[in-house]
């Protein structure tokens, strides 16, 4: 079955580092971009960023350069997604999407809480 | 970064009827727009994209249009299974994606 498979929901501190991941399957995950959306309680999608695993060419979005890093593990068909310091405004849903401009498979999605 | 005001934000339907859900974009996007829906609990789906190309096993009765910087989502003879949460996404700018507020689409 061609699926992305996000890691679970976690609960954590401000200030702390977080990586969670995106597995893809069924397909060949190395010659599809995987891009982040970030969703927030309330308030609409935000695209964060996509990273191609054949070679970890990243774009990120103004809004989240420098706040959070993406990277690939092509022998494992996984995409990351990493804090290094946790903030409460952080709190939301993460997606991990498969496309570099518009997105035919889509994660279920992790939540990340962030309590300060 | 290009802003797409979405329309309405909710609304009621019945069975049958032909729904229609608007994505203004703050400037010219040339097409470059896709379309989801989102039920609860799931991911969301592609269902449109490049304004008007229906993605692979996505019914007939969706379909979309553009005029100037609008652009719409039709939904003729709404079916049970489509009340969910639908929202466009603009890919214009490819370093900036922006999405649409969203809009759910509820049974009357």
């Amino acid at each position: 079955e061609v699926q992305l498979v996000q890691s679970g929901a976690e609960v954590k501190k401000a200030g702390d580092f977080l990586k969670i991941s995106c597995k893809g399957s069924g397909y060949s995950f190395n010659t599809y971009w995987v891009a982040w959306v970030r969703h927030k309680p309330g308030r609409g999608l935000e695209w964060m960023g996509r990273i191609y695993p054949g070679d970890s060419t990243t774009t990120y979005s103004p809004a989240f350069e420098g706040l959070v890093t993406m990277s690939a593990d092509k022998a494992n068909s996984t995409a990351y997604l990493q804090w290094s310091g946790l903030k409460a405004s952080d709190t939301a849903f993460y997606y991990c999407v498969r496309g570099k401009h518009y997105y035919d498979l889509w994660g279920l999605g992790t939540l990340i809480t962030v309590s300060s | 970064d290009i802003q797409m005001t979405q329309s309405p934000p909710s609304l009621s339907a019945s069975i049958g009827d032909t729904v229609t859900i608007t994505c203004r974009a703050s400037q010219e996007i040339g097409n470059s727009l896709g379309w989801y829906q989102q039920k609860l609990g799931k991911a969301p789906k592609l269902l449109l994209f490049s304004a008007s190309a229906l993605d692979t096993g996505v019914p007939s009765r969706f379909s979309g249009s553009a005029s100037g910087t609008d652009y719409t989502l039709t939904i003729t003879g709404l079916q049970s299974e489509d009340f969910a949460t639908y929202f466009c996404q603009q890919y214009h700018t490819t370093s900036a994606l922006t999405f649409g507020g969203g809009t759910k689409v509820e049974i009357k």
